[in-house]
């Protein structure tokens, strides 16, 4: 089972931040916070990880609260085409880890 | 970031066929990669982890002798659906592991979408 709760879905407007929130309040110290996102009939693709510091790259912010039970995604300026399930997901780092897929967040961007 | 191919993007088999998919790292080198599969409005479940070189490790619950997965180079495998039926019809994904540690990052292709008539 997923050790990640996450609302089903949410909307943002074109242009504005988009902020999706994660719970994993079950977390090992040794666990990192994943996300990805699918867009429809695609494989997922990799957005951003991190253990307890906020990270930052091209694509997004990845804001994990100081206690690592919960974490935020943050789109700055969303397009139309960030519209997508993103899966917040919890796993040790490693060429062998699994990464167990909940039912993410439909994230619908409109115009 | 890297790349992930997988082919056939799509098929479409008769009852009883098998059916082969592919799954290669086309810009790195992949000691371990993972086989999922999704039905319709359905989040992603892991078939199986294949590492190169060795016998792939299933999940439960998941036929070892109807998936046939080998790992054969560093950079291709492949999933088998033997004698499918149309309960096996299903959106497969394939996903490859790059980097080390902390940096390690799990690749995904484009998936395949399978139909068994």
């Amino acid at each position: 089972d997923a050790k990640t709760t996450q609302p089903p879905s949410m909307d943002c407007a074109e242009g504005r931040a988009a902020n999706l929130p994660c719970n994993h309040s079950t977390i090992s110290g040794n666990e990192y916070v994943y996300w990805y996102r699918q867009i429809h009939s695609q494989g997922p693709q990799y957005i951003i990880h991190g253990l307890k510091n906020n990270e930052t790259n091209e694509m997004a912010s990845l804001i994990i609260t100081e206690d690592r039970k919960s974490s935020t995604l943050i789109l700055p300026h969303a397009t139309l085409r960030d519209t997508a399930v993103y899966y917040c997901i919890v796993s040790a780092t490693g060429a062998n880890s699994k990464l167990t897929f909940g039912k993410g967040i439909t994230l619908s961007v409109r115009p | 970031g890297a790349v992930v191919s997988q082919h056939p993007s799509r098929v479409i088999c008769k009852s009883g066929t098998s059916v082969k998919i592919e799954c290669r790292s086309l810009d790195f080198q992949a000691t371990t990669m993972f086989w999922y599969r999704q039905f319709p409005k359905q989040s992603l479940m892991l078939m199986a982890t294949s590492n190169e070189g060795s016998k792939a490790t299933y999940e439960q619950g998941v036929e070892k002798d109807k998936f046939l997965i080998n790992h054969a180079s560093l950079t291709l495998s492949t999933l088998t659906v033997t004698s499918a039926h149309p309960e096996d019809s299903s959106f497969y994904i394939c996903s490859a592991s790059k980097g080390q540690g902390v940096r390690n990052i799990q690749y995904f292709g484009a998936g395949t979408r399978l139909s068994v008539l």
